[in-house]
């Protein structure tokens, strides 16, 4: 079954910290994985997408690594501010079909 | 970059009446969009998606005639809740693929998302 799952559930961190957010998948074939950000109440906004060949890839203090081989990847924020409290999601979208597959997301607070 | 609106971004209504939302690409054409709901806490579950012109496609477990979908353009996708109750009470996310020359864009870009309420 077609998977993705992410952790931790949800972290606090103090502001200027950095962190780092987990996300293993079972789907396959692979196509992309995509990170995103949702404040609350607001829709999903891309920071990152990767194929199958790349291994990372910034978006600003936004580090995301990939290894399609062990079929993890992960988010790593430096600097951590306060606007950067949100919930990151994880989707993964196989090779074969349009559908993203969600995981369900890591809540982040950042704290002065 | 690609942006996609949704109106309301909020709404209430009393039980058993309908309400309508638009899904709209403001700078791109979108063949297919997609329906999401997101329950508290929860993460986003893909309702249906829908190709301009054509019947939308539903996940198991959504009724189609609950949650109507009309993509009649390739910038504007609407879903009405018919007949609204208290458990349709959620966060309703859409998102559009863009349409490029030569074959269909990798990438989606979601909505602000309509909260709908009902009382």
């Amino acid at each position: 079954k077609n998977q993705v799952e992410q952790s931790p559930q949800s972290l606090i961190i103090l502001e200027g910290k950095n962190c780092t957010l987990q996300c293993n998948y079972t789907v396959s074939p692979f196509s992309n994985l995509r990170w995103y950000k949702q404040d609350t109440g607001r829709g999903p906004v891309s920071l990152t997408i990767m194929t199958f060949s790349e291994n990372t890839k910034s978006n600003g203090r936004y580090t995301a690594t990939l290894d399609a081989d062990t079929k993890q990847s992960s988010l790593h924020i430096t600097a951590s501010q306060l606007s950067d409290s949100a919930s990151y999601i994880c989707v993964v979208r196989g090779d074969s079909s349009y559908k993203l597959i969600f995981g369900s997301g890591t809540r982040l607070l950042v704290r002065p | 970059g690609a942006v996609v609106s949704q109106h309301p971004s909020w709404v209430i209504c009393k039980s058993g009446t309908s309400v309508k939302i638009e899904c709209r690409s403001l700078d791109f054409q979108a063949t297919t969009m997609f329906w999401y709901r997101q329950f508290p806490k929860q993460s986003l579950m893909l309702m249906a998606t829908s190709n301009e012109g054509s019947k939308a496609t539903y996940e198991q477990g959504v009724e189609k005639d609950k949650f109507l979908i009309n993509h009649a353009s390739l910038t504007l996708s609407t879903l009405t809740v018919t007949s609204a109750h208290p458990e349709d009470s959620s966060f309703y996310i859409c998102s559009a693929r863009e349409s490029l020359s030569g074959g269909l864009s990798y990438e989606q870009y979601f909505g602000p998302g309509t909260r709908l309420t009902v009382t």
